[in-house]
Protein backbone atom coordinates (compact mmCIF):
# COMPACT_ATOMS: atom_id res chain seq x y z
CA UNK A 1 0.00 0.00 0.00
CA UNK A 2 0.67 3.41 -0.59
CA UNK A 3 3.38 4.90 2.34
CA UNK A 4 3.37 8.25 4.27
CA UNK A 5 7.23 8.58 6.00
CA UNK A 6 6.94 11.49 9.12
CA UNK A 7 9.88 12.71 10.52
CA UNK A 8 11.38 12.80 13.23
CA UNK A 9 9.97 9.69 14.93
CA UNK A 10 10.56 11.81 18.15
CA UNK A 11 11.66 15.08 19.42
CA UNK A 12 12.45 16.96 22.23
CA UNK A 13 13.17 20.24 22.34
CA UNK A 14 13.39 23.26 24.76
CA UNK A 15 10.88 25.85 25.70
CA UNK A 16 10.62 28.47 23.78
CA UNK A 17 12.48 26.99 20.29
CA UNK A 18 10.11 25.78 16.78
CA UNK A 19 10.30 22.13 16.07
CA UNK A 20 9.28 21.10 12.24
CA UNK A 21 7.70 18.25 11.44
CA UNK A 22 7.69 16.60 8.08
CA UNK A 23 5.33 14.66 6.17
CA UNK A 24 6.15 13.20 3.35
CA UNK A 25 3.87 10.76 0.63
CA UNK A 26 6.56 8.22 -1.19
CA UNK A 27 4.70 6.56 -3.74
CA UNK A 28 1.85 8.79 -4.41
CA UNK A 29 0.49 12.51 -4.90
CA UNK A 30 -1.17 13.87 -1.94
CA UNK A 31 -3.32 16.54 -2.94
CA UNK A 32 -4.54 16.51 0.53
CA UNK A 33 -2.84 15.93 4.14
CA UNK A 34 -4.25 16.33 7.48
CA UNK A 35 -2.60 16.60 10.70
CA UNK A 36 -3.39 15.48 14.14
CA UNK A 37 -2.68 15.55 17.57
CA UNK A 38 -3.27 12.93 20.16
CA UNK A 39 -3.66 13.67 23.60
CA UNK A 40 -2.57 10.72 26.04
CA UNK A 41 -5.37 8.39 26.22
CA UNK A 42 -7.09 10.57 24.21
CA UNK A 43 -8.63 9.82 20.54
CA UNK A 44 -6.97 11.99 17.07
CA UNK A 45 -8.11 15.78 17.38
CA UNK A 46 -7.90 17.18 14.26
CA UNK A 47 -5.79 20.04 14.01
CA UNK A 48 -5.89 21.80 10.23
CA UNK A 49 -6.76 20.37 6.30
CA UNK A 50 -3.92 21.13 3.94
CA UNK A 51 -4.31 21.29 0.09
CA UNK A 52 -1.22 21.14 -2.01
CA UNK A 53 -0.60 25.19 -2.84
CA UNK A 54 -3.13 26.79 -1.14
CA UNK A 55 -3.26 28.04 3.06
CA UNK A 56 -4.27 25.14 5.64
CA UNK A 57 -7.42 25.40 6.87
CA UNK A 58 -7.57 25.04 10.63
CA UNK A 59 -10.15 23.90 13.03
CA UNK A 60 -11.73 26.01 15.96
CA UNK A 61 -9.19 26.25 19.08
CA UNK A 62 -5.78 25.72 17.15
CA UNK A 63 -3.51 28.36 16.45
CA UNK A 64 -2.49 29.12 12.71
CA UNK A 65 0.11 31.32 14.19
CA UNK A 66 1.52 28.59 16.47
CA UNK A 67 1.11 25.84 14.31
CA UNK A 68 2.52 26.28 10.97
CA UNK A 69 1.40 24.30 8.66
CA UNK A 70 2.82 24.03 4.74
CA UNK A 71 2.05 22.14 1.59
CA UNK A 72 4.26 23.32 -0.89
CA UNK A 73 4.28 20.46 -3.28
CA UNK A 74 2.29 16.75 -3.73
CA UNK A 75 4.42 14.99 -1.48
CA UNK A 76 5.27 17.15 1.28
CA UNK A 77 3.74 18.63 4.06
CA UNK A 78 5.44 20.27 6.89
CA UNK A 79 4.08 21.05 10.46
CA UNK A 80 6.20 23.43 12.56
CA UNK A 81 5.60 24.22 16.29
CA UNK A 82 6.64 27.92 16.89
CA UNK A 83 8.21 28.71 20.65
CA UNK A 84 7.14 25.43 21.71
CA UNK A 85 5.70 24.99 25.27
CA UNK A 86 5.32 22.03 27.85
CA UNK A 87 1.40 21.88 26.90
CA UNK A 88 2.45 21.56 22.71
CA UNK A 89 4.17 17.97 23.86
CA UNK A 90 1.78 15.52 22.30
CA UNK A 91 2.03 13.16 19.54
CA UNK A 92 1.05 14.33 16.25
CA UNK A 93 0.54 12.79 13.24
CA UNK A 94 0.08 13.46 9.51
CA UNK A 95 -2.54 11.54 6.96
CA UNK A 96 -2.20 12.16 2.83
CA UNK A 97 -4.63 11.20 0.60
CA UNK A 98 -4.97 11.32 -2.91
CA UNK A 99 -7.74 12.58 -5.31
CA UNK A 100 -9.90 9.74 -5.39
CA UNK A 101 -8.75 7.97 -2.47
CA UNK A 102 -11.03 7.13 0.29
CA UNK A 103 -8.10 5.35 2.26
CA UNK A 104 -6.48 7.91 4.52
CA UNK A 105 -2.77 6.91 5.13
CA UNK A 106 -0.96 7.49 7.97
CA UNK A 107 2.55 8.97 8.83
CA UNK A 108 4.44 6.56 11.67
CA UNK A 109 3.81 9.71 14.29
CA UNK A 110 6.07 12.24 15.89
CA UNK A 111 6.12 12.35 20.09
CA UNK A 112 7.13 15.69 20.71
CA UNK A 113 8.50 16.79 24.37
CA UNK A 114 8.82 20.30 25.58
CA UNK A 115 10.94 20.82 28.05
CA UNK B 1 -21.32 14.93 22.90
CA UNK B 2 -19.18 12.72 20.71
CA UNK B 3 -19.64 11.99 17.44
CA UNK B 4 -18.32 8.36 17.28
CA UNK B 5 -18.13 6.66 20.88
CA UNK B 6 -16.10 3.26 21.85
CA UNK B 7 -15.70 1.76 25.38
CA UNK B 8 -12.33 2.59 26.79
CA UNK B 9 -10.94 -1.12 27.57
CA UNK B 10 -11.56 -4.43 26.93
CA UNK B 11 -9.27 -7.78 28.19
CA UNK B 12 -9.62 -11.44 26.64
CA UNK B 13 -7.51 -14.20 26.43
CA UNK B 14 -5.44 -15.58 24.34
CA UNK B 15 -7.04 -17.47 21.81
CA UNK B 16 -10.60 -16.13 22.76
CA UNK B 17 -12.72 -13.53 20.22
CA UNK B 18 -12.54 -9.94 21.17
CA UNK B 19 -15.14 -7.82 19.84
CA UNK B 20 -14.67 -3.84 19.40
CA UNK B 21 -18.30 -1.94 19.70
CA UNK B 22 -18.32 1.45 17.95
CA UNK B 23 -21.79 4.07 17.93
CA UNK B 24 -21.57 6.79 15.62
CA UNK B 25 -24.11 9.81 15.08
CA UNK B 26 -23.82 10.88 11.35
CA UNK B 27 -26.40 8.75 9.35
CA UNK B 28 -24.01 10.62 6.26
CA UNK B 29 -21.51 8.76 7.17
CA UNK B 30 -20.15 6.59 3.71
CA UNK B 31 -17.10 4.94 4.78
CA UNK B 32 -16.48 3.36 8.63
CA UNK B 33 -12.72 2.02 9.57
CA UNK B 34 -10.91 0.36 11.61
CA UNK B 35 -6.99 1.45 12.99
CA UNK B 36 -4.75 -0.26 15.13
CA UNK B 37 -2.28 1.87 16.88
CA UNK B 38 0.70 -0.33 18.37
CA UNK B 39 2.73 1.78 21.55
CA UNK B 40 4.66 4.82 20.15
CA UNK B 41 3.61 4.11 16.37
CA UNK B 42 0.90 5.53 14.02
CA UNK B 43 -1.96 4.52 12.58
CA UNK B 44 -2.58 0.75 10.49
CA UNK B 45 -5.75 0.86 8.50
CA UNK B 46 -7.27 -2.76 9.41
CA UNK B 47 -10.34 -3.03 7.66
CA UNK B 48 -12.93 -0.97 6.12
CA UNK B 49 -16.49 -1.28 5.42
CA UNK B 50 -18.63 0.64 2.85
CA UNK B 51 -22.15 1.78 4.99
CA UNK B 52 -23.96 -0.17 2.12
CA UNK B 53 -23.09 -2.93 3.63
CA UNK B 54 -23.45 -5.05 6.68
CA UNK B 55 -20.36 -7.41 6.95
CA UNK B 56 -17.27 -7.64 5.98
CA UNK B 57 -14.56 -10.56 6.66
CA UNK B 58 -10.93 -10.88 6.22
CA UNK B 59 -8.91 -13.66 7.58
CA UNK B 60 -9.34 -13.10 11.44
CA UNK B 61 -11.25 -10.14 11.72
CA UNK B 62 -15.10 -9.79 11.07
CA UNK B 63 -17.03 -6.07 10.66
CA UNK B 64 -20.14 -5.89 10.97
CA UNK B 65 -22.56 -2.98 10.78
CA UNK B 66 -25.85 -2.26 11.50
CA UNK B 67 -26.77 0.99 9.88
CA UNK B 68 -30.56 1.24 11.63
CA UNK B 69 -28.69 1.59 14.91
CA UNK B 70 -25.61 3.33 13.77
CA UNK B 71 -23.62 0.54 15.32
CA UNK B 72 -20.17 -1.05 14.25
CA UNK B 73 -18.28 -4.02 15.68
CA UNK B 74 -14.92 -5.62 14.97
CA UNK B 75 -14.53 -9.33 15.82
CA UNK B 76 -10.88 -11.02 15.62
CA UNK B 77 -11.02 -14.53 16.26
CA UNK B 78 -7.98 -16.66 17.64
CA UNK B 79 -6.73 -13.33 19.47
CA UNK B 80 -3.12 -13.37 19.90
CA UNK B 81 -0.58 -11.04 22.72
CA UNK B 82 0.54 -9.64 19.35
CA UNK B 83 -3.31 -8.17 18.94
CA UNK B 84 -2.60 -6.13 21.77
CA UNK B 85 -3.04 -2.60 20.92
CA UNK B 86 -5.75 0.44 20.86
CA UNK B 87 -8.02 0.12 18.07
CA UNK B 88 -9.77 3.40 16.81
CA UNK B 89 -12.73 3.25 14.33
CA UNK B 90 -13.49 6.19 12.56
CA UNK B 91 -16.06 7.62 10.42
CA UNK B 92 -15.75 9.60 7.00
CA UNK B 93 -18.62 11.50 5.98
CA UNK B 94 -17.87 12.81 2.91
CA UNK B 95 -16.28 10.39 0.28
CA UNK B 96 -13.19 12.16 -1.03
CA UNK B 97 -10.43 14.42 0.91
CA UNK B 98 -12.09 15.06 4.29
CA UNK B 99 -10.54 14.51 7.40
CA UNK B 100 -12.09 11.08 9.39
CA UNK B 101 -14.15 11.76 12.56
CA UNK B 102 -12.60 8.96 15.30
CA UNK B 103 -13.27 7.76 17.97
CA UNK B 104 -11.03 7.83 21.58
CA UNK B 105 -9.74 4.66 21.11
CA UNK B 106 -10.39 1.10 22.71
CA UNK B 107 -7.04 -0.76 24.51
CA UNK B 108 -7.05 -4.38 23.95
CA UNK B 109 -5.44 -6.27 26.06
CA UNK B 110 -4.68 -9.67 25.46
CA UNK B 111 -3.60 -12.11 28.78
CA UNK B 112 -1.29 -15.12 27.83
Amino acid sequence: GAVVSQHPSWVICKSGTSVKIECRSLDFQATTMFWYRQFPKQSLMLMATSNEGSKATYEQGVEKDKFLINHASLTLSTLTVTSAHPEDSSFYICSATGDVNTEAFFGQGTRLTVV
Amino acid sequence: GEDVEQSLFLSVREGDSSVINCTYTDSSSTYLYWYKQEPGAGLQLLTYIFSNMDMKQDQRLTVLLNKKDKHLSLRIADTQTGDSAIYFCAEIRISGNTPLVFGKGTRLSVIA
